[in-house]
């Protein structure tokens, strides 16, 4: 069966906190991913990667980074947390890179966290 | 930008049915997402489309109009369990990420 599992379902951290989000899958996909959701303005790409040690910058990626030392396991980290990084944060993988066939991304349960 | 826009909220009856639609932009398309999220709760999968027409799922159907930039999902025979968050999602032809949409929050009322 399909898992993507994250560290964490709550977190609370104080601001200048240095944070380290986990995420791991076991179906040896190869894209990975670190989204926000936040009410009303819907699920935003933070970052994302497609290989071990291989990353793309996303739609929001400042005061983040991440991590892809091996294939199952994407870290994002919040250098320096700040209350406005208060969010629920999710964590997908998904199969080859696109070919034009049916493939979907599978998400992680999510981590709530909150930056006071 | 690549703008996905869906209503923020609607609400059906108990067994009736509702269609939730999805418009993006068109350039550099390479297929459509449709997710449901309950609160608090990671998305599941629903349906993909990448040609133009309709695919049947059970209860849930969705359609895209790919030259009109334009999709939606229809469940029938609503049910208490529907009521969710319904999040479009565009596959666009540069690197595999999905672009969502902020969703559309449905509510089933007895």
């Amino acid at each position: 069966d399909v898992k993507v599992t994250q560290s964490s379902r709550y977190l609370v951290k104080r601001t200048g906190e240095k944070v380290f989000l986990e995420c791991v899958q076991d179906m040896d996909h190869e894209n990975m991913f670190w989204y926000r959701q936040d009410p009303g303005l819907g699920l935003r790409l933070i970052y994302f990667s497609y290989d071990v040690k291989m990353k793309e910058k996303g739609d929001i990626p400042e005061g983040y980074s991440v991590s892809r030392e091996k294939k199952e396991r994407f870290s994002l980290i919040l250098e320096s947390a700040s209350t406005n990084q208060t969010s629920m944060y999710l964590c997908a993988s998904s199969t080859d890179p696109p070919t034009g066939n049916q493939e979907t991304q599978y998400f992680g349960p999510g981590t709530r966290l909150l930056v006071l | 930008g690549q703008n996905i826009d869906q209503p923020t909220e609607m609400t059906a009856t108990e067994g009736a049915i509702v269609q939730i639609n999805c418009t993006y932009q068109t350039s550099g398309f390479n297929g459509l997402f449709w997710y449901q999220q309950h609160a608090g709760e990671a998305p599941t999968f629903l349906s993909y489309n990448v040609l133009d027409g309709l695919e049947e799922k059970g209860r849930f159907s969705s359609f895209l109009s790919r030259s009109k930039g334009y999709s939606y999902l229809l469940l029938k025979e609503l049910q208490m369990k529907d009521s969710a968050s319904y999040l479009c999602a565009v596959y666009y032809n540069q690197g595999g990420k999905l672009i969502f949409g902020q969703g559309t929050e449905l509510s089933v009322k007895p």
